[in-house]
């Protein structure tokens, strides 16, 4: 059975911190690993992962994957309170001919205090 | 960005009728589509995955006869909730593929949430 597994489940900091979000993964048929930020509604994307030791930038927000050891971790800088949310990792794996199917983890929930 | 839609954002209906949530992609056609559950406080769980002009892929555990799902065109797919119970109160999001082949986005609708009384 494919897993995605988050750590922590949630983490209170105050502005200005620095923070860093895992997932690790056991899945079968490996495409993609994939982070969303989820405030009050669906899950916005934020990366898409799919090669080992190349690191993805947006602003103050950074991910990286490890394809050898099975994680990928994602970095927020500077936090801001607008960052508050529940942060998601999903793995794409391949089904047949079907692509697209995501097996998520529990997600981290972030909360920036001022 | 890539948009996809979701019809209607909420809905309450009475224990026994059956409701149909619509899930449209904009701006670009979607081959694939994908209906998740999300129950409170927890992460989102795939249900079934839409291809178009044929039949769904439903997970394990997931009634195909109690959540219809019809994928008629490249920019809409529908999931029908078929004699709802209260157990069936949840957060249901559609999210969208543009084309095949592996490591594309998927972009997510901003959900339907379904109240059954």
């Amino acid at each position: 059975e494919d897993k995605v597994v988050q750590s922590p489940l949630s983490l209170v900091v105050h502005e200005g911190d620095t923070v860093t979000l895992n997932c690790s993964y056991e899945v079968t048929n490996f495409r993609s690993l994939l982070w969303y930020k989820q405030e009050k509604k669906a899950p916005t994307f934020l990366f898409m992962l799919t090669s080992s030791g190349i690191e993805k930038k947006s602003g103050r927000l950074s991910s990286i994957l490890d394809k050898k050891e099975l994680f990928s971790i994602l970095n927020i800088t500077a936090t801001q309170t607008g960052d508050s949310a529940v942060y998601l990792c999903a793995v794409e794996v391949a089904g047949g001919t079907s692509y697209g199917k995501l097996t998520f983890g529990q997600g981290t929930i972030l909360t920036v205090h001022p | 960005g890539a948009v996809v839609s979701q019809h209607p954002s909420w809905v309450i209906c009475k224990s026994g009728t059956s409701v149909k949530i619509e899930c449209r992609s904009l701006d670009f056609q979607a081959t694939t589509m994908f209906w998740y559950r999300q129950f409170p406080k927890q992460s989102l769980m795939l249900m079934a995955t839409s291809n178009e002009g044929s039949k769904a892929t439903y997970e394990q555990g997931v009634e195909k006869d109690k959540f219809l799902i019809n994928h008629a065109s490249l920019t809409l797919s529908t999931l029908t909730v078929t004699s709802a119970h209260p157990e069936d109160s949840s957060f249901y999001i559609c999210s969208a593929r543009e084309g095949g082949g592996p490591a594309l986005k998927q972009y997510f609708g901003p959900g339907t949430r379904l109240t059954v009384t």
